[in-house]
Parts: structure tokens; sequence; C-alpha cells
């Protein structure tokens, strides 16, 4: 079963603006990642950050994690038309090593050139 | 970056006839990998965990005897869509794990049934 939410569920933006999307979950984690899907495709991993850690930025991409809240956010600044997937978090309750991920809902970002 | 092939992309088959998906490592040794399904739109939801060597567990809700999963190897999953009906069409999304390492997911396989 789905672990949480994503919001927004959709998110249409212009090229340069950021995009930020938000990840709810419900129990204690030990990690967390957000991964792309282009229509039709596989998952990409993005980025992971651990429970004991507050923000992580790779590249565009700045992830935020409060556990008190239970929530995450992934925010891609400078956005480009590539940029335009769905984009899942993933929570895992476990560390690295065969863990089972349980998905949100997704958020789809359409960024138009 | 580690890469998971998925075959075959795409398959489309009568209704009644089983259809096996491969998913192999292509570069690691996994010791875990993952079958996920895809309504359109919507989440992956896990179907089941396969360890090498072991018997897969399934998630509840899964039948076992429908979706046959093999791991004979580090390498290669399999997973067997058994007499197919249509409202087995989705898509199947497998992933490849190892120590210390995020899954790998491949490109998925999108299965119709007629």
């Amino acid at each position: 079963s789905q672990q949480g939410e994503e919001d927004p569920q959709a998110l249409s933006i212009q090229e340069g603006e950021n995009a930020t999307m938000n990840c709810s979950y419900k129990t204690s984690i030990n990690n967390l990642q957000w991964y792309r899907q282009n229509s039709g495709r596989g998952l990409v991993h993005l980025i992971l950050i651990r429970s004991n850690e507050r923000e992580k930025h790779s590249g565009r991409l700045r992830v935020t994690l409060d556990t008190s809240k239970k929530s995450s956010s992934l925010l891609i600044t400078a956005s480009r038309a590539a940029d335009t997937a769905s984009y899942f978090c993933a929570t895992a309750i476990r560390p690295l090593a065969g863990n089972m991920l349980t998905f949100g809902g997704g958020t789809r970002l359409m960024v138009k050139p | 970056g580690a890469v998971v092939s998925q075959h075959p992309s795409r398959v489309i088959c009568k209704s009644g006839t089983s259809v096996k998906i491969e998913c192999r490592s292509l570069d690691f040794q996994a010791t875990t990998m993952f079958w996920y399904r895809q309504f359109p739109k919507q989440s992956l939801m896990l179907m089941a965990t396969s360890n090498e060597g072991s018997k897969a567990t399934y998630e509840q809700g899964v039948e076992k005897d429908k979706f046959l999963i093999n791991h004979a190897s580090l390498t290669l999953s399999t997973l067997t869509v058994t007499s197919a009906h249509p409202e087995d069409s989705s898509f199947y999304i497998c992933s490849a794990t190892r120590t210390g390492q995020p899954q790998h997911f491949g490109d998925g396989t999108r299965l119709s049934i007629l």
C-alpha cells in the first residue's frame, strides 16, 4: 500500500520557474528517496535523504526532510522542458541493503517551453 | 550508474497465454530484485520481493500462482504472468539492488492482453 501522498498531483509551470513538490508519509523511516519517471519508462533515482538529515542538494535539486511533520519536499530550480516527467517519493524503513520502498502517488510535472 | 535491463519492453498477446518478463542487472550482482505493477497515472505497487536462491515474498493480494517469480542467479529474475487475461494488462517494472545501493529500475514492460 502507498505510504503517503504527494502534493500536488499535477503541476504545470513555465521554463525557468521553480517547481516544488511535497511528499507526506505515515510511519517512521530510515531514508526517503526521490525518483523521476519519464512517460512509459522506468524510474531514475534522483536523491536520497536519511532520517537524520534535513536538507540535501544535487545540481538543480534541493530536498528537505522534516521528520517531525513526516514530510519532504523536492525543489527543482530553473526548470527546463526536459524536466517534464512524473516525480515520486519513496520511503524505506530500513537501510539500503535489500530494503523495500513504499512509493507515494507521484506528481506529474509539465514544464512548458 | 548501474544498469538494469528489462525485456520485452512491450508485449501484446491473446487472453489465456503466459508471458515471461526478464529483468537483468548488467553490471552488478543483485542480491534482491523487486517487481512492481503500475496502472496509468498511478504510483508503483510492489508485487513481490525476490532474493536470489530463495522463494519470492509476495505482497498481500498478489496471487503467487498467477505471477510466478524466479530468481535463479544474481543477475536475472523473471516474472511469468500465467494464463493472462485483460485485467492483467498493465505496466510491470522490476528493480535490482545490492547491499548499500539504492534500487535501480528497468525500463518497464507494457503488457496488453487482448
